[in-house]
Parts: structure tokens; C-alpha cells; sequence
């Protein structure tokens, strides 16, 4: 079945340092690729999206390029800020599920990130 | 902005009792979903629910579990025996014609 796998955490960083958080993944076809934000005590946020391969999903100076060739969905940031710190979750869809719709998402287990002043 | 809305924020009930949590999904979305989070794993598929029934179910989505769309707005998950395991924060989420499942805040279930 389908998979995702993202580096292990936490990231500590101190602000304005360059921000690397990998992800893989393991599915069948096209699937869209996605990356949540979860802030404390908060629900899951959508930070960025790519339905296909090569396409660059960004927002807020984060980035992550699909590649289909390495099976991956890295995020990236140049320059992290404090209000940075958060979970992050690297989760696929798979390809239209049965013609009616997308179906469930697969997340990875999450990214601890923590930014210090 | 449209959002997905759930209720309550946190629930607190005795191991064995029913509970019932709801969701509000955006108005013009059509597939609906719900995931649980337990306290520092990873979030995890529950059930999707599409065209007034349930259009796939994970292991976890056992016969204690029910899904319902009493009406127009609501979309409710029900557990009829609830568990200690069953503590969870528990996501609602919905989409409409593309992949992107917008979620709500969630509703954080403690069972004692």
C-alpha cells in the first residue's frame, strides 16, 4: 500500500538558518503530494501542494518540488523564523480513487521543527 | 474563507459510553473524512464518505464506529463503546472536486 516517510525529528534551529525537512514516499501512479502544518494545540493547516510530477508547491518562503525520478517531496526554506516552530507532515493522495474521488490521505509521521531567537 | 468546523473542541467521557462528534464540512464540498491523531503519532485514515456512504474504511474503522449525514451540514462520527485507546484527537476533513482535504481544528477525545 501506499507510504510516506519523512526524516526523523525534532529539527532544532536557530532563526534565519536554512530549513531542510525530507520526504519520501511509495505509491502506485500519480499521486498528489502535500505538506500540513500543525502549530500547537492547533488542527492540521495546508502549507503547500503538487498534483504532478516537476511541479513546485510553495507559500510563505516554504518550497518543495515533486519528483517522481526519486520518489520525493523534500520542504525547504531559506530563512526560518520562530513562528516556524510546528509540526510538519509530509502526506500523499493517491490517483483519482475510483473515478468519484481521491480518496484517504496517507500521512508520514510528522517533523518536530523548533526555531530558537 | 470557507471552513470546516467541529464540535466539540474537547470531550471527556467514561470508558464504555457513546459519544458522538461533529463536524461541520464547507458548504459545496461533496467527499468527507475522518482521521484520529493519537497524542505524539502520526495522523491516521479513519473513513471517507461520499454520496451519502462510506467509500472506504481503514482496519481501525471497526463495528463501534458509525458515520452519518443526518442532514444538509452535519457529518458525525460516532463510537458506541468508547475504549481508553480510543483517546485521540479526532480530524474532520473535506474536499471538493480536486485531492486537497481542507481539515478543522479537531476534537480532542479523553477516555477515562
Amino acid at each position: 500500500g501506499d507510504s510516506v516517510t519523512q526524516m526523523e525529528g525534532p529539527v532544532t534551529l536557530s532563526e534565519e538558518a536554512f530549513l531542510t525537512i525530507n520526504c519520501t514516499y511509495t505509491a502506485t501512479g500519480y499521486p498528489s503530494l502535500f505538506w500540513y502544518v500543525q502549530y500547537p494545540g492547533e488542527g492540521l493547516q495546508l502549507l503547500l501542494k503538487a498534483t504532478k510530477a516537476d511541479d513546485k508547491g510553495s507559500n510563505k518562503g516554504f518550497e518543495a518540488t515533486y519528483r517522481k525520478e526519486t520518489t520525493s517531496f523534500h520542504l525547504e526554506k531559506g530563512s526560518v523564523q520562530v513562528s516556524d516552530s510546528a509540526v510538519y507532515f509530509c502526506a500523499l493522495s493517491p490517483s483519482r480513487f475510483g473515478g468519484t474521488s481521491y480518496g484517504k490521505l496517507t500521512f508520514g509521521q510528522g517533523t518536530i521543527l523548533t526555531v530558537h531567537p | 474563507e470557507p471552513e470546516v468546523t467541529q464540535t466539540p473542541s474537547h470531550q471527556v467521557t467514561q470508558m464504555g459510553q457513546e459519544v458522538i462528534l461533529r463536524c461541520v464540512p464547507i458548504s459545496n464540498h461533496l467527499y468527507f473524512y475522518w482521521y484520529r491523531q493519537i497524542l505524539g503519532q502520526k495522523v491516521e485514515f479513519l473513513v471517507s464518505f461520499y454520496n451519502n456512504e462510506i467509500s472506504e474504511k481503514s482496519e481501525i474503522f471497526d463495528d463501534q464506529f458509525s458515520v452519518e449525514r443526518p442532514d444538509g451540514s452535519n457529518f458525525t462520527l460516532k463510537i458506541r463503546s468508547t475504549k481508553l485507546e480510543d483517546s485521540a484527537m479526532y480530524f474532520c476533513a473535506s474536499t471538493g472536486t480536486g485531492p486537497t482535504q481542507y481539515f478543522g481544528p479537531g476534537t480532542r477525545l479523553t477516555v477515562l
